[in-house]
């Protein structure tokens, strides 16, 4: 079965500091994988996206995430973490007709 | 406006009451999606259209009952709730709704906030 899992519910870190989210997911192929942003009292934001290629994406805010298919992992990275930053990130593998979502991993930022 | 937009942000209602939230997308695209998203649980995928079609109803109780009266537009009327229905109420769309290479990027609305006393 499909399944997206964030291991880690609460992360607390210093700005300035760096910040890696995990997510590990189960699919029988490929995946198309995304992270997503989620500010309180708001929508989801997308931050990247994999679909195929290169496996170190860029996206949006200064984000960056690793694919590696050895280790069913596609981990969400950012070298200096900004106060606005805090928010609960979602992790995502889209099956053939519909999104798997993670249960999201809160991001707690100290200044 | 652009992107989604998803009225009323807040809604407050009793269990004999009718409701309805609306959502709306003004990026041209084919697939709209209700999810529910509960404390500490994942996103639940409600509903899914695609070309005003229902192309998914993810076991959702008869007391949501969806409308896609074109592309663009997305209902969701609520009638007899429970207070276990209280959750933020998210509407997303994406270019399709998918097929063997997986679903598109999805576009999210800021969500309604339901409270159901």
């Amino acid at each position: 079965a499909q399944s997206v899992t964030q291991p880690d519910i609460h992360i607390t870190v210093s700005e300035g500091a760096s910040l890696e989210l995990r997510c590990n997911y189960s699919y029988g192929a490929t995946p198309y994988l995304f992270w997503y942003v989620q500010s309180p009292g708001q929508g989801l934001q997308l931050l990247l996206k994999y679909f195929s290629g290169d496996t170190l994406v860029q996206g949006i805010k200064g984000f960056e995430a690793e694919f590696k298919r050895s280790q069913s992992s596609f981990n969400l990275r950012k070298p200096s973490v900004h106060w606005s930053d805090a928010a609960e990130y979602f992790c995502a593998v889209s099956g053939t007709y519909k999104y798997i979502f993670g249960t999201g991993t809160r991001l707690k930022v100290l200044a | 406006e652009t992107g989604v937009t998803q009225t009323p942000r807040h809604l407050v209602m009793g269990m004999t009451n009718k409701k309805s939230l609306k959502c709306e997308q003004h990026l041209g695209h084919n697939a709209m999606y209700w999810y529910k998203q509960s404390a500490k649980k994942p996103l639940e995928l409600m509903f899914v259209y695609n070309f005003k079609e229902q192309t998914e109803n993810n076991s959702v109780p008869s007391r949501f009952s969806p409308e896609c009266p074109n592309s663009s537009h997305l209902f969701l009327h609520l009638h007899t709730l429970q207070p276990e229905d209280s959750a933020l109420y998210l509407c997303a769309s994406s270019r399709t709704s998918g097929g063997v290479g997986g679903v598109d990027e999805q576009f999210f609305g800021p969500g309604t906030r339901l409270t159901v006393l």
